[in-house]
């Protein structure tokens, strides 16, 4: 079956704009979560969906970051005013929650702010 | 701080002999533990998990070991094949406790020399 896609695979902005990262999470899995990924560094909790609310966003790092899941299924990362400091691997994983654990990874959006 | 930590960011074996990773952490909440694989421009993908209730679990050439009182992990393949070359993460979760997002080592880069 279809895994995590992530659109788009690429993406580069200019320091200032905005951008959104899209995620579409495997059919039936309930769970959604944002991670990033510095270079050099293992992924970093960003944000985790449970249907349509979010059940955890302890790991955004400010304001300026913000994501949605209006329908219980595909995902939206949106960046105000990004700075260079944002450029990053943004990873998006689902789960089924169905007593395990394992969450399923995209291929990621590389994001590179100018 | 890293509660999550792999100390060798990089590791060389023969094919055919056995690839040992390791992993430690301090956060004495986590209960549930995971290894992914990630190639590059790839998403991690997972391995193999281990819950805090056992010592250790296989799964055909992998195998996870927990110590619990040393806060130690480790992934052993066996044996290793040029296919196995990738960075492997070390993620650990408390899932148990209601919160299961994932907490990341740095990574360990593995090469198997032909």
């Amino acid at each position: 079956g279809a895994g995590v896609s992530q659109t788009p695979s690429n993406k580069v902005t200019e320091k200032g704009k905005y951008v959104e990262l899209r995620c579409d999470p495997i059919s039936g899995h309930t769970a959604l979560y944002w991670y990033r990924q510095s270079l050099g560094q293992g992924p970093e909790f960003l944000i985790y969906f449970q249907g349509t609310g979010a059940a955890d966003d302890s790991g955004l790092p400010n304001d300026r970051f913000f994501a949605v899941r209006p329908e219980g299924s595909v995902s939206t990362l949106k960046i105000q005013r990004t700075e260079r400091g944002d450029s990053a691997v943004y990873l998006c994983a689902s789960s089924p929650r169905d007593g395990t654990y394992e969450q399923y990874f995209g291929p990621g959006t590389r994001l590179t702010v100018t | 701080d890293q509660q999550v930590k792999q100390n060798s960011p990089s590791l060389s074996v023969q094919e055919g002999r056995i690839s040992i990773l390791n992993c430690d952490y301090t956060n004495s909440m986590f209960d549930y533990f995971l290894w992914y694989k990630k190639y590059p421009a790839e998403g991690p993908t997972f391995l193999i998990s281990i819950s805090s209730i056992k010592d250790k679990n296989e799964d055909g050439r992998f195998t996870v070991f927990l110590n619990k009182s040393a806060k130690h992990l480790s992934l052993h393949i066996v044996p290793s094949q040029p296919g196995d070359s990738a960075v492997y993460f070390c993620a650990a979760s408390a899932p148990f406790g209601g919160n299961e997002k994932l907490t990341f080592g740095t990574g360990t880069r593995l090469t198997i020399i032909p």
